[in-house]
């Protein structure tokens, strides 16, 4: 099992462009969070995916969208880059029971986006 | 004032030390995670527990719900454990399962 997976790791992009981050759920896992970890902070929620609609949603503007896919794969795009959004971007990948309660969540390693 | 916080922010530590990393919340949970970040971004998690008490290894983790309080406990500490600990809860409240994070603890085990 490879775990979660994250593409491209490291990514350098100019402000006002557009940037598309892949990620890859564990096996078995088909619910997939995405967050935003500042240097030197703790991650922030983007939102959240399951059964390929957005569940839940942090406070980040409407340029942050993102998609699921039906093998539970996930993209997150950013629209009208900032510098601001120079971040490591965190994608994290669990499974939602019947009841809907999200078990634990399992990392991938991260892309790091730098906005020059 | 966050709704997670860690104390202390920073640990430097001499091997072989007992550590406590210390975390409160503040809103209602249904879990809450202990995780580990390295140098270069990866995150591990650790430890999910509602209650009670886990161990795995030298760590173990406790949570007082009542109290709203976790500590991890590192025994017998290693340079190897020289990383970011990071406290994380999960509200379950309406929908589900975002997770609220704490800034983390740097903490340097010297050799």
């Amino acid at each position: 099992d490879a775990g979660v997976t994250q593409s491209p790791t490291h990514l350098i992009k100019t402000r006002g462009q557009q940037v598309t981050l892949r990620c890859s759920p564990k096996s078995g896992h088909d619910t997939v969070s995405w967050y935003q970890q500042a240097l030197g902070q703790g991650p922030q929620f983007i939102f959240q995916y399951y059964e390929e609609e957005e569940r839940q949603r942090g406070n980040f503007p409407d340029r942050f969208s993102g998609h699921q896919f039906p093998n539970y794969s996930s993209e997150l795009n950013v629209n009208a880059l900032l510098l601001g959004d120079s971040a490591l971007y965190l994608c994290a990948s669990s499974f939602s029971s019947v009841r809907g309660r999200v078990g634990e969540q399992y990392f991938g390693p991260g892309t790091r986006l730098t906005v020059t | 004032k966050n709704e997670v916080e860690q104390s202390p922010q920073n640990l430097t530590a001499q091997e072989g030390e007992f550590i406590t990393i210390n975390c409160s919340y503040s809103v209602g949970i249904s879990a809450l995670h202990w995780l580990q970040q390295h140098p270069g971004g990866g995150i591990v998690s650790l430890f999910m527990l509602s209650s009670g008490k886990k161990k795995h290894g030298r760590l173990i983790a406790t949570i007082n719900i009542q109290e709203k309080h976790s500590s991890l406990h590192i025994t017998a500490s290693h340079p190897r454990d020289s990383a970011v600990y990071i406290c994380a809860v999960g509200s379950y409240g309406g929908s589900q399962g975002n997770l609220i994070f704490g800034k983390g603890t740097k903490l340097s085990v010297k050799p």
